[in-house]
C-alpha cells in the first residue's frame, strides 16, 4: 500500500484565492482525520470523518474553512478564501474505527498564503 | 483544553544516555496510548503504542511505561543515537473517536 496520499505538496498562493488540498486515505481505513500544525499550535484536529461522514469540526477555524469526503478513497479540505495566517502543513491521516487503531499519516500538504 | 499534556518541550541528551518524555490524561475513557516520531519535512509515524492493560511496553530502544492509576505514560529511549533526534508527540484516543495529541517533544541527541 501506498500508505495516505496527499496533494499537492506544498501550495503557494496569494491571499483571497481559493486552496484546496486532497486526500487519498488508505484502502480499507474508514476514519479520516485533517490536521493543521503550526509551530505556535502544534498539531490540531480540524475534522474527521468516520466512514465518509464528518463526526467532529469543531476543530475548523472558521467559515472559510470547509471539508468534504465524497467517498472512501478521497476527502478534499477547501480554504476560501485564504488568508496569511491559514499558512502551516496541513496533514492528512487514516485509521480503522475498532481493533488495532492507529493513524498513519500522509507526507503533508505545506500552505503558503502570500 | 489540552486533552493530552506533553513534557519537557524540549530534550537534550548526550549520544547512549536516556531520553525520557512524559505524558498526563484526564480522559479515563482513552484505551489506545500511541507515540509518534515526526523528523523535519515529514508526517508524524507511529513508533510504539500501548494498551491500558499492560504497564510496560517494549520494542528495541523504545518502551512506553503506563500509570492507569495516574493516568501518565511515559516513552523511554534507551541507549539515544543522534539519529532519534526528531519530535516526539504522544496521543490518546477511544474507539471511533479523535486522536488528541500533546504538544510535542523536540529531541537532540548530541554525538
Amino acid at each position: 500500500d501506498a500508505g495516505v496520499i496527499q496533494s499537492p505538496r506544498h501550495e503557494v498562493t496569494e491571499m483571497g484565492q481559493e486552496v484546496t488540498l486532497r486526500c487519498k486515505p488508505i484502502s480499507g481505513h474508514n476514519s479520516l482525520f485533517w490536521y493543521r500544525q503550526t509551530m505556535m499550535r502544534g498539531l490540531e484536529l480540524l475534522i474527521y470523518f468516520n466512514n465518509n461522514v464528518p463526526i467532529d469540526d469543531s476543530g475548523m477555524p472558521e467559515d472559510r474553512f470547509s471539508a468534504k469526503m465524497p467517498n472512501a478513497s478521497f476527502s478534499t479540505l477547501k480554504i476560501q478564501p485564504s488568508e496569511p495566517r491559514d499558512s502551516a502543513v496541513y496533514f492528512c491521516a487514516s485509521s480503522h474505527i475498532t481493533g488495532g487503531i492507529v493513524a498513519f499519516f500522509g507526507q503533508g500538504t505545506r500552505l503558503t498564503v502570500v | 483544553q489540552q486533552q493530552v499534556k506533553q513534557s519537557p518541550q524540549s530534550l537534550i541528551v548526550q549520544k547512549g544516555g536516556i531520553s525520557i518524555i512524559n505524558c498526563a490524561y484526564e480522559n479515563t475513557a482513552f484505551d489506545y496510548f500511541p507515540w509518534y516520531q515526526q523528523f523535519p519535512g515529514k508526517g508524524p509515524a507511529l513508533l510504539i503504542a500501548i494498551r491500558p492493560d499492560v504497564s510496560e511496553k517494549k520494542e528495541g530502544r523504545f518502551t512506553i511505561s503506563f500509570n492507569k492509576s495516574a493516568k501518565q505514560f511515559s516513552l523511554h529511549i534507551m541507549d539515544s543515537q543522534p539519529g532519534d533526534s526528531a519530535t516526539y508527540f504522544c496521543a490518546a484516543s477511544s474507539p471511533g473517536n479523535q486522536f488528541y495529541f500533546g504538544t510535542g517533544t523536540s529531541l537532540t541527541v548530541i554525538p
